[in-house]
C-alpha cells in the first residue's frame, strides 16, 4: 500500500496559463476525490469519481475547471485560463465504496503569478 | 447544508497539559465523523472516526465521542507532546445522499510547548 500520490507537489504559473495536476489513489479504491484547501481553511470539496464515473460536482468548480479519469485508476485536475484566486493547495482522497473513510495524498500546492 | 464549526486557535499547551478541541456539526442526516490531523509540510492523516451516536473512536491518545443530543464531537488527549503540535481537521461525511464528501471545519492550530 503506497498511499494516494499527487504530482506536481508544486506548480508556479501565470495567470492565463493552463495547469494539470496528476492523482493516483490507493490501488483497490474505486472512489476518487478532489478537494481545494486555501489557507487557513479546511477543505472544500471539488467533484468525486466513482471508477470512471464522475457522480458529483461542486459549485465551486467553474467550467475552467476539469477532472477526469479515464480507465478508473487516476485522475487529472485540468484549470484552464488560471487566475490569482485558484492558488491554493489541491488536495486528492481516495476512498473504498460503502466505506467513508477518505485517505490523503500529500497535494499539490498552485501559486499564479 | 451540512456544516461544521471548531474552536478557533490557535490553542497553546505546555507538555503533558490535557487537550480538548471542540467541534459541533449541523447534518440533515446520521453523518460519520472524523477527526484529520495535518502536521507541518505533510498531507491531512485520518486521526480516528465515529460512525454511529455514541461511538468513541480513538487513536495514539486521542478521543472522541459522538454525541447526537448535543451534535458533537470534541477531541480530547490526557497528556499532549511537543510532536502533536500540527492542525486538526473535525470532519462529517452524510453519505451517498449527500454525495459522500467530507465536509471539513476550519481546523485548530495546537502548539505544544516543552
Amino acid at each position: 500500500d503506497t498511499g494516494v500520490s499527487q504530482d506536481p507537489r508544486h506548480k508556479i504559473t501565470k495567470r492565463g496559463q493552463n495547469v494539470t495536476f496528476r492523482c493516483d489513489p490507493i490501488s483497490e479504491h474505486n472512489r476518487l476525490y478532489w478537494y481545494r484547501q486555501t489557507l487557513g481553511q479546511g477543505p472544500e470539496f471539488l467533484t468525486y469519481f466513482q471508477n470512471e464515473a464522475q457522480l458529483e460536482k461542486s459549485r465551486l468548480l467553474s467550467d475552467r475547471f476539469s477532472a477526469e479519469r479515464p480507465k478508473g485508476s487516476f485522475s487529472t485536475l485540468e484549470i484552464q485560463r488560471t487566475e490569482q484566486g485558484d492558488s491554493a493547495m489541491y488536495l486528492c482522497a481516495s476512498s473504498i465504496a460503502g466505506n467513508y473513510e477518505q485517505y490523503f495524498g500529500p497535494g499539490t500546492r498552485l501559486t499564479v503569478t | 447544508g451540512d456544516s461544521v464549526t471548531q474552536m478557533e486557535g490557535p490553542v497553546t499547551l505546555s507538555e503533558e497539559a490535557f487537550l480538548t478541541i471542540n467541534c459541533t456539526y449541523t447534518a440533515t442526516g446520521y453523518p460519520s465523523l472524523f477527526w484529520y490531523v495535518q502536521y507541518p509540510g505533510e498531507g491531512l492523516q485520518l486521526l480516528l472516526k465515529a460512525t454511529k451516536a455514541d461511538d468513541k473512536g480513538s487513536n495514539k491518545g486521542f478521543e472522541a465521542t459522538y454525541r447526537k443530543e448535543t451534535t458533537s464531537f470534541h477531541l480530547e488527549k490526557g497528556s499532549v507532546q511537543v510532536s502533536d503540535s500540527a492542525v486538526y481537521f473535525c470532519a462529517l461525511n452524510g453519505g451517498a445522499e449527500y454525495g459522500n464528501k467530507l465536509v471539513f471545519g476550519a481546523g485548530t492550530i495546537l502548539r505544544v510547548k516543552s
